[in-house]
């Protein structure tokens, strides 16, 4: 079956730090992987993509490159800002099961100044 | 261009009343969903749509019914709530064109949501 694991949060960062959340999947297809953000009491926005192996997203800083071999698709950012603090979520999309996402249980982190 | 909204934002329920939550959405998707956010389980699907007149179950429909009588609504009831049902529920919706897998799910605002 399909499923996300993300690494456990929460994760506390200093401003400028170097930011890395781990995400690995279980697919039964060839999927496609989303990042979404949640800032505090908001809904999820899309932050970046890859619908293919070796596709790198990128949005605002942060990089995601699908890795087939290792199923993972790990979220990176140089330099972390105070705006940054959300909840993270992994996701994939399988065209075996196109119609629905799964989602990983998401990683708070917070950036302090 | 609203994208998805949700009715009502916040509610209190006592155990045994009933609900509908609103889920609208502009942007002409086929696709529809209903969520609900618990601390450390993430996102758990309910009840999804693929068109206007269908529903499917998701991963926790128990206690929840749903109806999509118009492609831009979709529509989450809760016919006798319990306390365990107290929380975040959010409604996203999809475009079915293309290559389905690649398109993004675009989410509400969020509808929070305590039973008594």
């Amino acid at each position: 079956g399909n499923s996300v694991t993300q690494m456990e949060g929460p994760v506390t960062l200093s401003e400028e730090a170097f930011l890395t959340i781990n995400c690995t999947y279980t697919a039964t297809g060839y999927p496609s992987l989303f990042w979404y953000v949640q800032y505090p009491g908001e809904g999820l926005q899309l932050l970046l993509k890859a619908t293919k192996a070796d596709d790198k997203g990128s949005n605002k800083g942060f990089e995601a490159t699908y890795r087939k071999e290792t199923t993972s698709f790990h979220l990176e950012k140089g330099s972390v800002q105070v705006s940054d603090s959300a909840v993270y979520f992994c996701a994939l999309s399988d065209p075996n099961t196109g119609n629905q996402f799964y989602f990983g249980t998401g990683t708070s982190l917070t950036v302090i100044p | 261009n609203a994208g998805v909204t949700q009715t009502p934002k916040f509610r209190v329920l006592k155990t045994g009343q009933s609900m509908t939550l609103l889920c609208a959405q502009d942007m002409n998707h086929e696709y529809m969903y209903w969520y609900r956010q618990d601390p450390g389980m993430g996102l758990r699907l309910i009840h999804y749509s693929v068109g206007e007149g269908t529903t499917a179950k998701g991963e926790v429909p128990d206690g929840y019914n749903v109806s999509r009588l118009k492609k831009q609504n979709f529509l989450l009831g809760l016919e006798s709530a319990a306390p365990s049902q107290t929380s975040v529920y959010f409604c996203a919706s999809r475009l079915a064109g293309g290559s389905l897998s690649y398109n993004e799910q675009f989410f509400g605002p969020g509808t929070r949501l305590t039973v008594l």
